[in-house]
């Protein structure tokens, strides 16, 4: 099946640095990925859609400044959160929609668990 | 705005029983829905989906139930054993534009004992 690989597993930064984080679709190209955010025993919340070329689109309530999106190549897309503060810490996903299923099978990385102090 | 909910947060089993896992939405648009099994510090693994024009989907000991009447969705895993123990989420997909983005429920934590 599909790939998606997300690196790296595990950071933890100073509060007011940066962080960047990355998702590559290994055998497949993904025009599209999105990336997620998930907060301990809670559900995934999609935080935005990575569209290869062109700008991200966020959801209602991400802040585009502070989460930096960049989806250059059809196979990596990037994630960089920046000037991070405690309450980012979370557990960040992305995931990728396989292109040759008819209605698209949208396959995750391993996920990113960032802890910010 | 429209969610995906799920009626039990925690499911727990004896190891070779049948286990349901329900979820509810509410996005009479959404055409397909996908359920999930996330492992702890894992992100989640694709197990089953199915079309909004399917009532039932069979894979290896999963299948995959679909009420649209009462937007209703269930995953049923047969002979549970103790590696299937994991927290569960349905997806849901409202197609068109919004190809590929999910809304996720909130997951059921389901717990499989030897």
């Amino acid at each position: 099946g599909a790939v998606v690989s997300q690196h790296p597993s595990r950071v933890i930064c100073k509060s007011g640095t940066s962080v960047k984080i990355e998702c590559r679709s290994l055998d497949f190209q993904a025009t599209t990925m999105f990336w997620y955010r998930q907060f301990p025993k809670q559900s995934l919340m999609l935080m935005a859609t990575s569209n290869e070329g062109s700008k991200a689109t966020y959801e209602q309530g991400v802040e585009k400044d502070k989460f930096l999106i960049n989806h250059a190549s059809l196979t990596l897309s990037t994630l960089t959160v920046t000037s991070a503060h405690p309450e980012d810490s979370s557990f960040y996903i992305c995931s990728a929609s396989e292109p040759n299923r008819p209605w698209g099978v949208d396959f995750f990385g391993q996920g990113t668990r960032l802890t910010v102090v | 705005g429209e969610s995906v909910g799920l009626h039990l947060p925690t499911l727990s089993v004896q190891e070779g029983d049948n286990s349901i896992i329900n979820c509810a939405y509410s996005n009479s648009a959404s055409d397909y829905f996908i359920w999930y099994k996330q492992e702890s510090g894992k992100g989640p693994q694709f197990i089953i989906d199915i079309r909004s024009n399917m009532d039932k989907r069979q894979g290896q000991r999963v299948t995959v139930l679909l009420n649209k009447t009462v937007k209703h969705l269930s995953l049923q895993i047969a002979a549970t054993q103790p590696g299937d123990s994991a927290v569960y989420f349905c997806a849901e997909n409202a197609g068109g534009t919004s190809y590929g983005k999910l809304t996720f429920g909130q997951g059921t934590i389901l717990t499989v004992h030897p």
